[in-house]
């Protein structure tokens, strides 16, 4: 069955970086965009940023332009998030979602990554 | 990119039907069918409810139904039941190849 499995929870200090992953299986990486979306506590969703599947391109949302890098591992099967430069403001949980080719909706979801940045 | 307006809160009584507003712009909700719909227990992943403004996923109720008039899209959910309650967001593609959710809205079943 299709599943994304993402990496734990995390806490980091202001200014450093933090990398989430998410590992796909029960489909082809390859034939999905994988989206993230991210949501404050008590707030509502945030769309980020997409990976497409063949050809490493990336958008994100202008928000997180320069602080946020999507890569993916085919071998693995595992597509990354990495957010630099983190305020306290990104103290969220970070889903990752599916999206087949040119779909434009999200049909599978991550279980979420809590990131807290706290000094 | 601004976040597409929803109304905070909605409730009604079991067996009612109520309605969820997802306001935007020409330039997403207005100028594509690509509205989607999500909804979201507490402490859980975002569901799939609606996509391209009115079509359900296979194992959707069909008590959930979409549709959209200019820059509005609505998601109704008929037969309001107790598992309903929850938050629901809609998301559209937009005209700079990005994508932009609503606001939310909680739904309370009385």
């Amino acid at each position: 069955q299709v599943q994304l499995v993402q990496s734990g929870a995390e806490v980091k200090e202001p200014g450093a970086s933090v990398k989430v992953s998410c590992k796909a299986s029960g489909y082809t990486l390859t034939s999905y965009y994988t989206h993230w979306v991210r949501q404050a506590p008590g707030q509502g969703l945030e769309w980020m940023g997409v990976i497409a599947p063949t050809t490493d391109t990336t958008k994100s949302a202008q928000k997180f332009q320069g602080r946020v890098t999507m890569t993916r591992d085919t071998s693995t099967s595992t597509v990354y998030m990495e957010l630099s430069s983190l305020r306290s403001e990104d103290t969220a949980v970070y889903y990752c979602a599916r999206e087949m080719r040119d779909t434009f909706y999200f049909d599978y979801w991550g279980q979420g990554t809590l990131v807290t940045v706290s000094s | 990119q601004s976040a597409l307006t929803q109304p905070a809160s909605v409730s009604g009584s079991p067996g009612q039907s109520i309605t969820i507003s997802c306001t935007g712009t020409s330039s997403d909700v207005g100028g594509y069918n690509r509205v989607s719909w999500y909804q979201q227990h507490p402490g859980k992943a975002p569901k799939l409810m609606i996509y391209h403004v009115s079509n359900r996923p296979s194992g959707v109720s069909n008590r959930f139904s979409g549709s959209k008039s200019g820059n509005t899209a609505s998601l109704t959910i008929s037969g309001l039941q107790a598992e309903d309650e929850a938050d629901y967001y809609c998301n559209s593609y937009t005209s700079t190849s990005t994508y932009v959710f609503g606001t939310g809205t909680k739904v309370t079943v009385l």
